[in-house]
């Protein structure tokens, strides 16, 4: 089985602060995604990668960053953490450009503080 | 641009009966539909999906939708639910066109006995 693991499940950070949350996904996995998961708002793409060194921005892109430097390794970065960046991070990886099946990590809870 | 609608935020139900959770979606082109599935302190786990072919779906666990291009719909069913099948239901569109796969706001399906 596909398995994509975040490094962190749970995160609490200071307002300011840089934060790193980790991807890994062992199925040579050509594409990652970065989702956050908040209530009543559903899940909201925020960068995505379709290849090593390459990123695309999501629809909420505005206060984080990517790094695609291997294939198997996506990093989401918050330069300055803020208080609204609070919430639950999702990564999620497939083959093909259709997105015919996400897999998921089991998500980062960041609490901003 | 695509868009994705679950109206009912939560819908509970007593064990054995039947239920349905509704997703709408909007596009300009021909769509791709999926229904994933994220139970408590998990990830989320693709649950059915239509590309082409026949619009009735199902999945290996008693879940079914029907995808109604007239309708723009894509409507998840099963005719006995389970406590097990407490969950959130996330409807997700996408097509050939486009690189990403957009999420409804989610159902959150809670069953009693």
């Amino acid at each position: 089985d596909v398995k994509v693991t975040q490094s962190s499940r749970y995160l609490v950070k200071r307002t300011g602060e840089k934060v790193f949350l980790e991807c890994v996904q062992d199925m040579d996995h050509e594409n990652m995604f970065w989702y956050r998961q908040d209530p009543g708002l559903g899940l909201r793409l925020i960068y995505f990668s379709y290849d090593v060194k390459m990123k695309e921005k999501g629809d909420i892109p505005e206060g984080y960053s990517v790094s695609r430097e291997k294939k198997e390794r996506f990093s989401l970065i918050l330069e300055s953490a803020s208080t609204n960046q609070t919430s639950m991070y999702l990564c999620a990886s497939t083959v093909g450009r259709n997105n015919e099946k996400l897999f998921f990590g089991s998500g980062t809870q960041l609490s901003v503080l | 641009a695509q868009s994705v609608t679950q109206l009912d935020s939560q819908v509970p139900v007593f064990e054995e009966a039947p239920v349905e959770l509704r997703c709408n979606y909007s596009s300009s082109v021909s769509v791709y539909l999926f229904w994933y599935v994220q139970y408590p302190n998990q990830g989320l786990q693709l649950l059915l999906k239509y590309l082409s072919g026949s619009t009735l779906v199902e999945s290996i666990n008693g879940f079914e939708a029907e995808f109604n291009k007239s309708q723009t719909s894509f409507h998840l069913r099963k005719p006995s639910v389970h406590i097990s099948d407490t969950a959130e239901y996330f409807c997700a569109v996408s097509n050939y066109n486009t690189d990403k796969l957009i999420f409804g706001t989610g159902t959150r399906l809670q069953v009693f006995p």
